[in-house]
């Protein structure tokens, strides 16, 4: 059973305007949200996470949106730039547990 | 700081013969995993480990092995490999485990049992 998921393989976003990245999931009992960006040949980085108890969180361009009522979450970039081009993927967290469960990602192309 | 690196970068191993993915921080982190990706889908835990000499299952632990004898360096050992172990490997670490913890991830090593 996929806990997280991405139901959005692939997105592709002209330069400048934003890019909206979604990510569902199943299980209430996540504490926090991240963000990972992932570039070919190198392992994920970290971009950014939200707090189950928060809606929003931002950091530059960078913005997550959670909404627990309908368990979904959003990543927006604005305005997106070609080094945004990625993979990216979601992953939540149950609190003491050492597992994060990860979606299967979102490869973002910013056309210049 | 290297940060996370992981040896080697790819490798090709027949059925049935066993190696060692070899992963080292230089950060001091006391937490370390090690996650297999498989083409379309997400990272899975594979095996995890709090400190020097503790070291737990994750999601998908069958057919692997590990040991955490320093801070530094958390190997995972693959015995009889199989075809169903082709995969990407990445070794991560981080500092604490308090909720929204971020991890450090390796480069990855691809491995391919044929």
């Amino acid at each position: 059973d996929q806990q997280v998921k991405q139901n959005s393989p692939s997105l592709s976003v002209q330069e400048g305007r934003i890019s909206i990245l979604n990510c569902d999931y199943t299980n209430s009992m996540f504490d926090y949200f991240l963000w990972y960006k992932k570039y070919p040949a190198e392992g994920p980085t970290f971009l950014i996470s939200i707090s189950s108890i928060k809606d929003k969180n931002e950091d530059g361009r960078f913005t997550v949106f959670l909404n627990k009522s309908a368990k979904h979450l959003s990543l927006h970039i604005v305005p997106s730039q070609p080094g945004d081009s990625a993979v990216y993927f979601c992953a939540a967290d149950v609190s003491g547990t050492y597992k994060y469960i990860f979606g299967t990602g979102t490869r973002l192309k910013v056309l210049a | 700081n290297a940060g996370v690196t992981q040896t080697p970068k790819f490798r090709i191993l027949k059925i049935g013969q066993s190696m060692t993915l070899q992963c080292t921080q230089d950060m001091n982190h006391n937490y370390m995993y090690w996650y297999r990706q498989d083409p379309g889908m997400g990272l899975k835990l594979i095996y995890y480990s709090v400190g020097a000499g503790i070291t737990d299952k994750g999601e998908v632990p069958n057919g692997y092995n590990v040991s955490r004898s320093t801070t530094e360096d958390f190997p995972l050992r693959l015995e009889l490999a199989a075809p169903s172990q082709t995969s990407v490997y990445f070794c991560a670490s981080s500092f604490t485990d308090r909720p929204g913890y971020e991890q450090y991830f390796g480069p990855g090593t691809r491995l391919t049992v044929t």
